[in-house]
């Protein structure tokens, strides 16, 4: 079954490095999302992205985030400046166009740590 | 506007007797649900879905799921655990119709005694 895959597991970073997270979505999906999940608390919504812009955007996805889709198969986080409180697991997710809702299907994500 | 309330952050259950987690969720649009499932150190992994089809739905490893209006609830049900359903569950609510923006409830974890 196709899944979404995303690079690196897990991602090392000194305070206020720049990072970029990788996720590869399934091939036929046309959108794309940034979802984090700060420890111990609940997953949160950051951005969606269709037809290679921005759908909509979370209160958290400010200036110093920013996504990517570099090419046909590849789409990117890239968070600047980072700072402590960005440590967290960022999922990538993906979903077809379809009628209906279509559900998102989610990579097994990127735990950030930022020192 | 839309939300999420998962009525239990814990759930312990015995292997082989029923599981319930509880959803509710509000929504000024017509709703569309999801139950996901996490395991340790993985991504989130769908078990079922409702989106304005049949109200009660079925998912995957024997999940089930139904969608009440008049309580704003989507209940997961299993009749029976088994040890391998230990995990995280969230309930998921977004609009329905064309792309979504989904809300996660705040999530359960399972529990099951041998």
């Amino acid at each position: 079954e196709p899944e979404v895959t995303q690079t690196p597991s897990h991602q090392v970073t000194q305070m206020g490095q720049e990072v970029i997270l990788r996720c590869v979505p399934i091939s036929n999906h046309l959108y794309f999302y940034w979802y984090r999940q700060i420890l111990g608390q609940k997953v949160e919504f950051l951005v969606s992205f269709y037809n290679n812009e921005i759908s909509e955007k979370s209160e958290i996805f400010d200036d110093q985030f920013s996504v990517e889709r570099p090419d046909g198969s590849n789409f990117t986080l890239k968070i600047r400046s980072t700072k402590l409180e960005d440590s967290a697991m960022y999922f990538c997710a993906s979903s077809e166009v379809g009628t209906g809702v279509q559900p998102q299907h989610f990579g097994d994500g990127t735990r950030l740590s930022i020192l | 506007a839309q939300s999420v309330t998962q009525l239990d952050s814990h759930v312990s259950v015995s292997e082989g007797t029923p599981v319930l987690l509880r959803c509710n969720y509000s929504s000024s649009y017509s709703p569309s649900l999801f139950w996901y499932v996490q395991h340790p150190n993985k991504g989130l992994q769908l078990l079922l879905k409702y989106t304005s089809a049949a109200t009660l739905v079925k998912g995957i490893n024997g999940f089930e799921a139904e969608f009440k209006k008049s309580e704003t609830s989507f209940h997961l049900t299993k009749p029976s655990a088994h040890m391998s359903d230990a995990a995280e569950y969230f309930c998921v609510v977004t609009p329905s119709g064309g792309y979504q923006k989904v809300t996660f409830g705040t999530g359960t974890k399972l529990q099951v005694i041998p």
